[in-house]
Order: structure tokens, then C-alpha cells, then sequence
């Protein structure tokens, strides 16, 4: 079975410090990750993808996901957070002809 | 140009009511979704239509039924209400399933509150 586990529900950073957001996937056959971002009274925006054609993947505002077959795990990282990254995060996998979201974690910026 | 639009945005009803909601999307997708968004964020599928044809129907009451006029169209009803239904519910589109790593483009949702 496909399934992917976010670790933390709620992530803090100051701003300009280090986002890491921990994803980690179970799947039996490679995968197909997604980062999907979720401003606040906002749809689900899509940040990047992973399909196997390069295991460091970059995507949109700064976000970049590597992919790592030996951890199952497909963290999100972004190097200096500004205070328009808080928003909720989700961490997605492709399992038939649907896509199984992890439980979100929300990402909170400190001024 | 909205790539996935839903309406209404807010809906708010009483219990036992019947209410609408419709999505289109004008990206030329193939497959179309709904899915609901509770209160702690947790976002599941609902159903899943692939060229006004039915393709995922998860467990979910009968009283929710989804309709698809043609492929840029896809609304989902709900025959009597119950405060459990209240939630955000989100329409998103995508290419054809067959293809490789297909992404989903998602509407604004729709937040339904059942008093």
C-alpha cells in the first residue's frame, strides 16, 4: 500500500532560518511524490514533483525536495524562510489513479 | 484566467437541506475530483470522473452524488444535510490518470456550514 507520513503537525522557524519538512513515504513500487502548499482560504498549490528523473527536485519560491530511496523519504527544504512561506504543507503520493495526501503540516515563521 | 473555479465560495444551510455545488475547469483536463477538507486539515478524495465517466467513488454516503455534464464540468450534490458534512470542499482537475506523474490543479473550495 502507498501512504505517505508527515512527522510534526506544526513547524516552527524564525525568519530566515532553514525550513525542513519531514516526509517519509511507503510504497512498493518507485514512486510518484508531490509537495503541495496551502495558504490560508486557499486551494492546494502545486511546489514541486518528483518523478524520478532526478532525485533533487526544485520547484517554485525557493523549495526544493530530495528524493531518497534508502530512507523512503522526500523532506522539503527551503534555505531562508520568509514569512509568506506559513501556510500548510502537504506531502502527496500517486497511488493508482489517485493521489494520497500525508496530513499536513502547518509551517509557522517567526518574526 | 481561474483554471479550476467553484461556487459558491461560503455556503451555509440547515440540516436536512439539499444544496449544489459546482466546479469547472478550463485547463482542457480530462479528470476531474472532489475532495473534502475537514477541520484538522485532513484532505480526502471523494470521487473522481475521467471524461464524464465515474472512475473513483470512495466510501462515501449516497446522499453526496456527483454530476458531470461534459469534461470542463463536474458538481456535486448533496441530498439532506448533516452537520457532519460541514467542511471545505475543494474541486481539482489533472490530465488523463495513464499519464506519467500527473499533477492536480485545485479550485478555491467551498466552505459548506450545516447548523
Amino acid at each position: 500500500a502507498q501512504s505517505v507520513t508527515q512527522l510534526g503537525s506544526h513547524v516552527s522557524v524564525s525568519e530566515g532560518a532553514l525550513v525542513l519538512l519531514r516526509c517519509n513515504y511507503s510504497s512498493s513500487v518507485p514512486p510518484y511524490l508531490f509537495w503541495y502548499v496551502q495558504y490560508p482560504n486557499q486551494g492546494l498549490q502545486l511546489l514541486l514533483k518528483y518523478t524520478s528523473a532526478a532525485t533533487l527536485v526544485k520547484g517554485i519560491n525557493g523549495f526544493e525536495a530530495e528524493f531518497k530511496k534508502s530512507e523512503t523519504s522526500f523532506h522539503l527544504t527551503k534555505p531562508s524562510a520568509h514569512m509568506s512561506d506559513a501556510a500548510e504543507y502537504f506531502c502527496a503520493v500517486r497511488k493508482d489513479d489517485k493521489i494520497i495526501f500525508g496530513k499536513g503540516t502547518r509551517l509557522h515563521i517567526l518574526p | 484566467d481561474t483554471a479550476v473555479s467553484q461556487t459558491p465560495k461560503y455556503l451555509v444551510t440547515q440540516m436536512g437541506n439539499d444544496k449544489s455545488i459546482k466546479c469547472e475547469q478550463n485547463l482542457g483536463h480530462d479528470t476531474m475530483y472532489w475532495y473534502k477538507q475537514d477541520s484538522k486539515k485532513f484532505l480526502k478524495i471523494m470521487f473522481s470522473y475521467n471524461n464524464k465517466e465515474l472512475i473513483i467513488n470512495e466510501t462515501v454516503p449516497n446522499r453526496f452524488s456527483p454530476k458531470s455534464p461534459d469534461k470542463a464540468h463536474l458538481n456535486l450534490h448533496i441530498n439532506s444535510l448533516e452537520l457532519g458534512d460541514s467542511a471545505v470542499y475543494f474541486c481539482a482537475s489533472s490530465q488523463d490518470p495513464p499519464g506519467l506523474a500527473y499533477e492536480q490543479y485545485f479550485g478555491p473550495g467551498t466552505r459548506l456550514t450545516v447548523t
